[in-house]
């Protein structure tokens, strides 16, 4: 069964600093993964989806990240960063494609944001 | 389009007392999801609807909790009886169709305190 980690509990930046947020998966086969976006009282929000191709993949508000199978690894990046970035942010991944296939959340990194 | 709309926004109930979620997919959505949300279990997915159909409900944590899927716009979680550590956020997504090629649409939660 695949399984999803983020590292990091909670992060702080300051606004216009860069971001990485880590997240490690396991899965034996080509893993589909998913960020997510949380905002304070709201439900989640896709950033940006790889299934395939190109390993670097671009998302919505200026998000990106970068699959890399050597080290099972699907880190977000933000050259960036606003005020408005601040949320809770899931890493996510999904064994395959059929209708009985479900997508698994990591635990989640909280990223705080000084102005 | 409205989003995903999820009533009530807030619950408070007793323990032992029975507890009705509501959710209404967006419009053409075939598939729906009921996820639950706390801080020490992080999002957990309870069952998975596709076509109004149970797909997966292995996540459903024991017999007091159920969930149907009468028509393709209505979905209920119902909790009976109540017991304090049910006492999370919970919520309704909806996608295009089943599995995971499609992006999830999250609504804003009910949050569930039972005392």
């Amino acid at each position: 069964a695949q399984s999803v980690t983020q590292p990091d509990i909670h992060i702080t930046v300051s606004e216009g600093a860069s971001l990485e947020l880590r997240c490690n998966y396991s899965y034996g086969a080509t893993p589909y993964l998913f960020w997510y976006v949380q905002s304070p009282g709201q439900g989640l929000q896709l950033l940006l989806k790889y299934f395939s191709g190109d390993t670097l993949v671009q998302g919505i508000k200026g998000f990106e990240a970068e699959f890399k199978r050597s080290q099972s690894s699907f880190n977000l990046r933000k050259p960036s960063v606003h005020w408005s970035d601040a949320a809770e942010y899931f890493c996510a991944v999904g064994a395959g494609l059929t209708s009985y296939d479900k997508v698994i959340f990591g635990p989640g990194t909280s990223l705080s944001v000084i102005p | 389009d409205a989003g995903v709309i999820q009533s009530p926004r807030h619950e408070v109930t007793e323990m032992g007392q029975e507890v009705t979620l509501r959710c209404k997919p967006i419009s053409g959505h075939n598939s729906l999801f009921w996820y639950r949300q706390t801080m020490m279990r992080g999002l957990e997915l309870l069952i998975y609807f596709n076509n109004n159909v149970p797909i997966d409900d292995s996540g459903m944590p024991e017999d007091r909790f159920s969930a149907k899927m009468p028509n393709a716009s209505f979905s209920t979680l119902k909790i009976q009886p109540s017991e304090p550590r049910d006492s999370a956020v919970y919520f309704c997504a909806s996608s295009l169709t089943g599995g995971i090629a499609y992006e999830q649409y999250f609504g804003p939660g009910t949050r569930l305190t039972v005392t």
